[in-house]
């Protein structure tokens, strides 16, 4: 089972935007809208942000978006605070196993 | 309100089993739709899904693990349990218990983590 794909850190002034994409293949995130997006405090559990690739959580806030485009799925982050540095996870239904998660991209907010 | 807890030892020898128990509230795994996985996550380490359960019965593992990984639910105590055999220090690591929707494909709730050292 190979994780998805994702860059190992992004960064960011306050107030920018920025996007951390996550690739796959045609068996996970190319074939099926079910990718989510999961937001990552150090020693914290995961927080879900985004799911079925562009749909937030009410209490999440509208300044993260999902989108998807073939075999890449992207979480966009705009107007940059503090509070977003964190580690972010992308995650897949997949054909072949079922659940697959990205290895992960550290967001630094300088 | 959907909430988990993850519970279990803290420390196990290498080659034993490891037993985790989630005992969930909220909602309940006789529901159509409903169901609770597992992921660890090492230290420092990115999250890895183990298995997974449906109010239906059918389980999901990852290939890799399938071998040592057993996962089980009581509905009447409203908790699902995993074992995972032959515990090595690689399996050091935070394990987490999550609800996931089958509709959304999604972990939506997740339990705090409990961090399970292996050593002798």
């Amino acid at each position: 089972q190979s994780a998805l794909t994702q860059p190992a850190s992004v960064s960011g002034s306050p107030g920018q935007s920025i996007t951390i994409s996550c690739t796959g293949t045609s068996s996970d995130i190319g074939g099926y809208n079910y990718v989510s997006w999961y937001q990552q405090y150090p020693g914290k559990a995961p927080k879900l942000m985004i799911y079925e690739v562009s749909n937030r959580p009410l209490e999440v806030s509208n300044r993260f978006s999902g989108s998807k485009s073939g075999n890449t799925a992207s979480l966009s982050i705009s107007g940059l605070q503090a509070e977003d540095e964190a580690d972010y996870y992308c995650s897949s239904y997949t054909s072949t196993t079922t659940v697959v998660f990205g290895g992960g991209t550290r967001l630094t907010v300088v | 309100q959907i909430t988990l807890k993850e519970s279990g030892p803290t420390l196990v020898k290498p080659t034993q089993t490891l037993t985790l128990t989630c005992t969930f509230s909220g909602f309940s795994l006789t529901t159509s739709g409903m169901g609770v996985g597992w992921v660890r996550q090492p230290p420092g380490q990115a999250l890895e899904w183990l298995a997974l359960i449906y109010w239906n019965d059918v389980e999901y593992y990852n290939p890799s693990l399938k071998t040592r990984l057993t996962i089980t639910k009581d509905t009447s105590k409203n908790q699902v349990v995993l074992t995972m055999t032959n515990m090595d220090p690689v399996d050091t690591a935070t394990y987490y218990c999550a609800h996931r929707l089958s509709v959304a494909a999604t972990f939506d709730f997740w339990g705090q983590g409990t961090l399970i050292f292996v050593s002798s």
